[in-house]
């Protein structure tokens, strides 16, 4: 039973380009959590998902970032004309449940896909 | 003033020492997760609770939900136990985790 997958696990992009991030929860989840680490900071919530649907993205800048879950397929952070504020650490966090009860709260991380704008 | 503080933010151990990090936070929680994030790893979830205390090998959390305070222990410490250590609480409502800065650890053999 493979944990939550993030490819790429390192992503160097240029200026103005577009960075596409990828988080396959695990086997039997259905909620996915985006969260970022800048350098030398904490991690911060960006957007929580179910499958099609975007719950809360209160944490998601309001241009350039959209992220989506679809039904097949994996999770996918989005970010478009990439500046170098966006070079952060990206983590993926899915749950079985939306955190209802605890004992099935099940909340497991990826590895992260660490961007690099230059 | 965050939602979530965790003292210290460094602390320098020797190996065989016992360590306790802090975590306070000021909102109502369903639930408390203690992280541990190695140099350019992956985040592991070392516990997750909601009330009184967990141990797991040397390591122990306990949570007192009153004070709305947090503590993780580790027992003779291990230069492998090196890493930053997070506190992260799941608030009543919603179902996102609200993080702490961290607390960066550094055993020496």
């Amino acid at each position: 039973n493979a944990g939550v997958m993030q490819n790429p696990r390192h992503l160097v992009r240029r200026r103005g380009q577009e960075a596409r991030l990828r988080c396959s929860p695990m086997k039997g989840h259905s909620h996915v959590y985006w969260y970022r680490q800048l350098p030398e900071e904490g991690l911060k919530f960006m957007v929580y998902l179910q499958k099609e649907n975007i719950i809360d993205e209160s944490g998601m800048p309001k241009e350039r970032f959209s992220a989506e879950f679809p039904k097949e397929g994996p999770s996918i952070l989005r970010i478009q004309q990439v500046v170098r504020g966006d070079s952060a650490a990206y983590f993926c966090a899915s749950s079985p449940t939306g955190g209802v009860t605890l004992a099935n709260y099940g909340y497991t991380f990826g590895s992260g896909t660490r961007l690099t704008v230059v | 003033k965050n939602e979530v503080e965790q003292s210290p933010q460094n602390l320098t151990a020797q190996e065989g020492e016992f360590i306790t990090i802090n975590c306070s936070y000021s909102v109502g929680i369903s639930a408390l997760h203690w992280l541990q994030q190695h140099p350019g790893g992956g985040i592991v979830s070392l516990f997750m609770l909601s009330s009184g205390k967990k141990k797991h090998g040397r390591l122990i959390a306990t949570i007192n939900i009153q004070e709305k305070h947090s503590s993780l222990h580790i027992t003779a410490s291990h230069p492998r136990d090196s890493a930053v250590y997070i506190c992260a609480v799941k608030e009543t409502s919603g179902s996102r985790l609200t993080f702490g800065e961290g607390t960066q650890l550094t055993v020496n053999p």
